[in-house]
Protein backbone atom coordinates (compact mmCIF):
# COMPACT_ATOMS: atom_id res chain seq x y z
CA UNK A 1 0.00 0.00 0.00
CA UNK A 2 3.08 2.11 0.11
CA UNK A 3 2.38 5.23 -2.03
CA UNK A 4 6.04 6.54 -2.95
CA UNK A 5 8.58 4.13 -1.68
CA UNK A 6 12.77 4.99 -1.49
CA UNK A 7 15.38 2.39 -1.02
CA UNK A 8 17.76 2.15 0.41
CA UNK A 9 16.63 4.19 3.77
CA UNK A 10 20.16 4.37 4.35
CA UNK A 11 23.61 4.91 2.50
CA UNK A 12 26.73 5.10 3.61
CA UNK A 13 29.79 4.77 1.42
CA UNK A 14 33.02 5.97 0.74
CA UNK A 15 34.24 9.52 -0.96
CA UNK A 16 34.70 8.88 -4.85
CA UNK A 17 31.99 5.76 -5.42
CA UNK A 18 28.94 5.95 -7.51
CA UNK A 19 25.80 5.02 -5.78
CA UNK A 20 21.76 4.84 -7.00
CA UNK A 21 18.59 5.56 -5.00
CA UNK A 22 15.81 3.85 -6.60
CA UNK A 23 12.25 5.26 -6.05
CA UNK A 24 8.87 4.50 -7.27
CA UNK A 25 5.41 5.79 -6.80
CA UNK A 26 1.80 3.85 -7.00
CA UNK A 27 -0.16 6.76 -7.04
CA UNK A 28 -0.66 6.77 -11.14
CA UNK A 29 1.27 10.10 -10.62
CA UNK A 30 2.90 11.68 -13.75
CA UNK A 31 5.02 14.18 -12.47
CA UNK A 32 8.02 12.94 -9.84
CA UNK A 33 10.71 14.71 -7.87
CA UNK A 34 13.48 14.71 -5.77
CA UNK A 35 14.91 16.58 -3.29
CA UNK A 36 17.59 16.99 -1.05
CA UNK A 37 17.73 17.95 2.69
CA UNK A 38 20.50 19.35 4.23
CA UNK A 39 21.49 18.95 8.12
CA UNK A 40 19.42 22.23 8.67
CA UNK A 41 16.57 21.09 6.93
CA UNK A 42 16.27 23.15 4.16
CA UNK A 43 15.01 21.67 1.28
CA UNK A 44 16.31 21.82 -2.26
CA UNK A 45 14.06 20.69 -5.48
CA UNK A 46 16.64 18.57 -7.26
CA UNK A 47 14.79 17.52 -10.32
CA UNK A 48 11.30 17.83 -11.49
CA UNK A 49 10.67 14.86 -14.13
CA UNK A 50 7.02 14.11 -15.98
CA UNK A 51 6.49 12.14 -19.13
CA UNK A 52 7.57 14.86 -21.47
CA UNK A 53 10.47 16.86 -19.82
CA UNK A 54 12.62 17.07 -17.44
CA UNK A 55 13.96 19.72 -15.45
CA UNK A 56 16.85 20.67 -13.53
CA UNK A 57 17.73 23.18 -11.06
CA UNK A 58 20.80 24.87 -12.31
CA UNK A 59 22.58 24.54 -9.28
CA UNK A 60 22.47 20.68 -8.96
CA UNK A 61 26.36 19.46 -10.03
CA UNK A 62 26.00 17.33 -12.97
CA UNK A 63 27.55 14.42 -10.56
CA UNK A 64 23.79 13.80 -10.42
CA UNK A 65 21.27 12.27 -12.56
CA UNK A 66 17.80 11.04 -12.40
CA UNK A 67 17.05 8.05 -15.05
CA UNK A 68 13.35 7.70 -15.72
CA UNK A 69 12.79 4.07 -16.67
CA UNK A 70 8.78 4.22 -16.76
CA UNK A 71 6.23 6.74 -15.02
CA UNK A 72 6.19 5.39 -12.10
CA UNK A 73 9.89 5.32 -11.41
CA UNK A 74 12.93 7.83 -10.61
CA UNK A 75 15.68 6.35 -10.09
CA UNK A 76 18.97 8.85 -8.90
CA UNK A 77 22.35 8.23 -10.03
CA UNK A 78 25.07 9.67 -7.82
CA UNK A 79 28.71 9.65 -9.41
CA UNK A 80 31.99 10.31 -7.75
CA UNK A 81 30.68 10.99 -4.29
CA UNK A 82 32.12 13.88 -2.26
CA UNK A 83 31.72 14.95 1.41
CA UNK A 84 28.74 17.49 0.70
CA UNK A 85 26.51 15.10 -0.63
CA UNK A 86 25.77 13.52 2.94
CA UNK A 87 21.75 14.71 3.14
CA UNK A 88 18.61 13.32 3.27
CA UNK A 89 16.88 12.94 -0.02
CA UNK A 90 13.52 12.55 -0.84
CA UNK A 91 11.83 11.70 -3.71
CA UNK A 92 8.02 12.68 -4.21
CA UNK A 93 5.35 12.33 -7.20
CA UNK A 94 1.96 14.68 -7.71
CA UNK A 95 -0.55 15.14 -10.42
CA UNK A 96 0.77 17.09 -13.69
CA UNK A 97 -1.31 20.67 -12.96
CA UNK A 98 -4.02 19.76 -16.21
CA UNK A 99 -5.41 17.12 -14.04
CA UNK A 100 -5.46 18.04 -10.66
CA UNK A 101 -5.35 21.70 -9.54
CA UNK A 102 -4.68 21.02 -5.82
CA UNK A 103 -1.26 18.53 -7.22
CA UNK A 104 0.02 18.25 -3.74
CA UNK A 105 3.44 16.82 -3.42
CA UNK A 106 3.44 12.88 -2.08
CA UNK A 107 6.88 12.24 -0.52
CA UNK A 108 8.49 9.20 -0.05
CA UNK A 109 10.50 8.05 3.38
CA UNK A 110 13.68 9.62 2.37
CA UNK A 111 17.16 7.93 1.80
CA UNK A 112 19.71 9.21 4.63
CA UNK A 113 23.29 9.53 2.75
CA UNK A 114 26.51 9.48 4.34
CA UNK A 115 29.32 9.71 2.49
CA UNK A 116 32.57 9.41 4.66
CA UNK B 1 13.71 37.62 -3.50
CA UNK B 2 12.55 34.41 -1.29
CA UNK B 3 9.08 33.01 -2.76
CA UNK B 4 8.79 31.30 0.65
CA UNK B 5 9.27 32.88 3.81
CA UNK B 6 9.03 31.47 7.33
CA UNK B 7 10.41 33.46 9.62
CA UNK B 8 10.01 31.41 13.01
CA UNK B 9 12.66 29.59 13.43
CA UNK B 10 11.00 27.71 16.24
CA UNK B 11 8.05 28.05 18.36
CA UNK B 12 6.68 26.65 21.79
CA UNK B 13 3.09 26.26 22.33
CA UNK B 14 1.20 24.73 25.64
CA UNK B 15 -0.58 21.45 25.13
CA UNK B 16 -4.66 21.97 24.05
CA UNK B 17 -3.40 25.64 23.16
CA UNK B 18 -3.87 27.10 19.50
CA UNK B 19 -0.73 27.97 17.70
CA UNK B 20 -0.40 30.29 14.53
CA UNK B 21 2.98 29.52 12.21
CA UNK B 22 3.50 32.37 9.79
CA UNK B 23 4.34 32.27 6.23
CA UNK B 24 4.36 34.37 3.62
CA UNK B 25 4.58 34.37 -0.46
CA UNK B 26 5.68 35.58 -3.20
CA UNK B 27 4.60 35.31 -6.61
CA UNK B 28 2.94 37.47 -9.93
CA UNK B 29 0.97 34.16 -10.98
CA UNK B 30 -2.70 34.31 -10.45
CA UNK B 31 -3.13 30.74 -10.66
CA UNK B 32 -1.02 29.20 -7.34
CA UNK B 33 -0.99 26.71 -4.67
CA UNK B 34 -0.07 26.77 -0.98
CA UNK B 35 0.73 23.86 1.23
CA UNK B 36 1.74 22.69 4.51
CA UNK B 37 3.77 20.28 5.33
CA UNK B 38 4.34 18.18 8.86
CA UNK B 39 8.15 16.65 9.50
CA UNK B 40 8.64 14.67 12.52
CA UNK B 41 11.30 13.66 14.28
CA UNK B 42 10.72 10.45 11.95
CA UNK B 43 11.60 11.98 9.01
CA UNK B 44 8.14 11.57 6.83
CA UNK B 45 6.82 14.52 4.92
CA UNK B 46 3.12 14.56 5.73
CA UNK B 47 0.85 16.59 3.99
CA UNK B 48 -1.84 18.74 6.13
CA UNK B 49 -3.42 21.00 4.13
CA UNK B 50 -4.18 23.00 0.81
CA UNK B 51 -5.17 26.53 -0.21
CA UNK B 52 -5.87 27.48 -3.99
CA UNK B 53 -4.93 31.14 -4.89
CA UNK B 54 -8.99 31.32 -6.01
CA UNK B 55 -10.56 29.51 -2.97
CA UNK B 56 -13.00 31.93 -1.46
CA UNK B 57 -12.79 30.66 1.70
CA UNK B 58 -9.73 29.47 4.44
CA UNK B 59 -9.35 25.84 4.06
CA UNK B 60 -9.57 23.59 6.90
CA UNK B 61 -8.63 19.95 7.70
CA UNK B 62 -9.54 18.53 11.13
CA UNK B 63 -7.36 20.75 13.84
CA UNK B 64 -5.61 22.74 10.56
CA UNK B 65 -7.07 25.79 9.21
CA UNK B 66 -4.67 27.88 7.02
CA UNK B 67 -5.67 31.72 7.21
CA UNK B 68 -5.43 32.85 4.00
CA UNK B 69 -4.68 36.80 3.21
CA UNK B 70 -4.10 37.13 -0.48
CA UNK B 71 -3.65 40.97 -0.41
CA UNK B 72 -0.84 40.44 2.37
CA UNK B 73 0.59 37.12 0.59
CA UNK B 74 0.15 35.54 3.77
CA UNK B 75 -0.91 31.67 4.14
CA UNK B 76 -0.57 30.91 8.13
CA UNK B 77 -1.50 27.41 9.43
CA UNK B 78 -3.02 27.40 12.72
CA UNK B 79 -3.34 24.48 14.34
CA UNK B 80 -5.84 24.05 17.47
CA UNK B 81 -6.38 22.32 20.37
CA UNK B 82 -2.04 21.23 20.19
CA UNK B 83 -1.13 17.40 21.25
CA UNK B 84 2.07 16.43 22.46
CA UNK B 85 2.28 14.25 18.87
CA UNK B 86 2.48 17.64 16.95
CA UNK B 87 5.93 18.42 17.79
CA UNK B 88 7.44 18.26 14.35
CA UNK B 89 8.63 20.76 11.96
CA UNK B 90 6.44 22.80 9.42
CA UNK B 91 7.14 23.87 6.05
CA UNK B 92 5.32 25.90 3.75
CA UNK B 93 5.66 25.70 -0.08
CA UNK B 94 3.68 26.77 -2.86
CA UNK B 95 3.34 25.45 -6.15
CA UNK B 96 3.28 27.68 -9.21
CA UNK B 97 2.44 27.00 -12.83
CA UNK B 98 4.69 26.97 -15.64
CA UNK B 99 4.78 26.33 -19.15
CA UNK B 100 6.51 23.04 -18.78
CA UNK B 101 4.34 22.20 -15.28
CA UNK B 102 4.82 21.86 -11.90
CA UNK B 103 7.29 24.30 -9.76
CA UNK B 104 7.00 24.19 -5.91
CA UNK B 105 8.69 26.17 -3.46
CA UNK B 106 9.62 25.71 0.56
CA UNK B 107 10.31 27.32 2.97
CA UNK B 108 13.10 27.17 5.73
CA UNK B 109 10.60 25.62 8.45
CA UNK B 110 9.29 26.22 11.46
CA UNK B 111 9.92 23.94 14.61
CA UNK B 112 6.67 23.45 17.04
CA UNK B 113 7.44 22.06 20.29
CA UNK B 114 4.12 21.32 22.02
CA UNK B 115 4.62 21.23 25.94
CA UNK B 116 2.93 18.95 28.45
Amino acid sequence: DTAVSQTPKYLVTQMGNDKSIKCEQNLGHDTMYWYKQDSKKFLKIMFSYNNKELIINETVPNRFSPKSPDKAHLNLHINSLELGDSAVYFCASSLYPTRSPRGEQFFGPGTRLTVL
Amino acid sequence: AQKITQTQPGMFVQEKEAVTLDCTYDTSDPSYGLFWYKQPSSGEMIFLIYQGSYDQQNATEGRYSLNFQKARKSANLVISASQLGDSAMYFCAMRELTPTGNQFYFGTGTSLTVIP
